[in-house]
């Protein structure tokens, strides 16, 4: 089975741009969940999505959004980005998210604003 | 104070050595997870443990319900060992992960 993908990996934007990220789950995976990972507050939770519905979301303002698709593939857009907004972003697939099954992560797209 | 605490920080080890990593956490879990991250970025879950122990080759990983703290031990360290390992625990209805802030292990030669 192919692993979780990121695309892109790396993405340099300016301030007040807006950025759009894409996650593709492992086959047969219905939940993703999205996280934000910088040196300052380490990783932290976003959101996550099943079955085409966000069903949790994280402590982070209304520009950080997301969508899932029929075929479980999610993106997440951050819009009017702000210098804090560089990070690693990383989204883990999982069976049906829930706690009971394992979370695989994608390899991360690095975002840097400038 | 941190729902996960992590100990500790930093550990330098030498090539041989057995290492133990501590988590404790506060809230209520359904699941802790053991991750680790190599330079780069890219996340690897080693365990998800709910009780009691499981080990994977040279990797240990414990957990105590009641206390509330699990610990991941290496037996036999090696250099490319050297990571970050971070302690994470989900609850039983979703996937909101609360981590750990990590521990950063470098083992030497």
């Amino acid at each position: 089975k192919a692993g979780v993908t990121q695309t892109p990996r790396y993405l340099i934007k300016t301030r007040g741009q807006q950025v759009t990220l894409s996650c593709s789950p492992i086959s047969g995976h219905r939940s993703v969940s999205w996280y934000q990972q910088t040196p300052g507050q380490g990783l932290q939770f976003l959101f996550e999505y099943f079955s085409e519905t966000q069903r949790n979301k994280g402590n982070f303002p209304g520009r950080f959004s997301g969508r899932q698709f029929s075929n479980s593939r999610s993106e997440m857009n951050v819009s009017t980005l702000e210098l804090g907004d560089s990070a690693l972003y990383l989204c883990a697939s999982s069976f049906d998210g829930t706690g009971r099954h394992e979370q695989y992560f994608g390899p991360g797209t690095r975002l840097t604003v400038t | 104070k941190n729902e996960v605490e992590q100990s500790p920080q930093n550990l330098t080890a030498q090539e041989g050595e057995f290492i133990t990593i501590n988590c404790s956490y506060s809230v209520g879990i359904s699941a802790l997870h053991w991750l680790q991250q190599h330079p780069g970025g890219g996340i690897v879950s080693l365990f998800m443990l709910s009780s009691g122990k499981k080990k994977h080759g040279r990797l240990i990983a414990t957990i105590n319900i009641q206390e509330k703290h699990s610990s991941l031990h290496i037996t036999a360290s090696h250099p490319r060992d050297s990571a970050v390992y971070i302690c994470a625990v989900s609850s039983d209805n979703n996937n909101d992960m609360r981590f750990g802030a990590g521990t950063r292990l470098t083992v030497k030669p």
